[in-house]
């Protein structure tokens, strides 16, 4: 039972470029979430889906798109990379009320 | 809106020292709390979790927390710590309607020899 994959697990980009960060649970949850985690900052929401095609923002989601065509898979876009998006990435899901969150192993992306 | 407040940045302790990590959150409907830990280079994961009945929860490798309704808080306690506990351990609130779960700063644990 893989849980929550993330896929890459690291990246470095240039100013500018463009990525997609995907995350993959095999778990049939409901709910999947993008946070950042910064030194300091505790994980911060970047972007959530309550299900197949919905998206929300979260507390910090400027310079970020996100997309949800399938239940299983929740991806993270970032159009033009800036160096204040150098960060660890974690996508996480939810199943059924009063259940835990289930997190992917993270990704580091740096932006120089 | 909810929020987290972890008091303690970071605790530096020795080994068989005994531990807690304070967590007070504000939301005033029935709330979800939970304590994830985080092992240097990993992701998070779960050691303990409330949802309802009794406020003392035990979580995996002898962590526990007390739910205090009163005073909001939701404080995660361990007798004896070990090395391997050092850490950065996160408090989390959620309400019962899956709405996204909101986690405090983090709190590091050193556990020196």
């Amino acid at each position: 039972n893989a849980g929550v994959t993330q896929t890459p697990k690291f990246r470095v980009l240039k100013t500018g470029q463009s990525m997609t960060l995907l995350c993959a649970q095999d778990m049939n949850h409901e709910y999947m979430y993008w946070y950042r985690q910064d030194p300091g900052m505790g994980l911060r929401l970047i972007h959530y889906s309550v299900g197949e095609g919905t998206t929300a923002k979260g507390e910090v989601p400027d310079g970020y798109n996100v997309s949800r065509l399938k239940k299983q898979n929740f991806l993270l876009g970032l159009e033009s990379a800036a160096p204040s998006q150098t960060s660890v990435y974690f996508c996480a899901s939810r199943g059924p009320t009063n259940t835990e969150a289930f997190f992917g192993q993270g990704t580091r992306l740096t932006v120089v | 809106a909810q929020s987290v407040s972890q008091h303690n940045h970071h605790v530096i302790l020795s080994e068989a020292a005994s531990l807690e990590l304070g967590c007070n959150y504000s939301y005033g409907g029935t709330v979800n709390l939970f304590w994830y830990v985080q092992y240097p280079g990993q992701h998070l994961q779960l050691l303990l979790k409330y949802f309802s009945g009794d406020p003392l929860v035990k979580g995996i490798k002898g962590f526990e927390a007390e739910f205090i309704k009163s005073k909001f808080s939701f404080n995660l306690r361990k007798p004896s710590v070990q090395w391997s506990d050092t850490a950065e351990y996160f408090c989390a609130v959620g309400d019962s309607g899956n709405t996204p779960l909101v986690f405090g700063k983090g709190t590091r644990l050193s556990v020196i020899a």
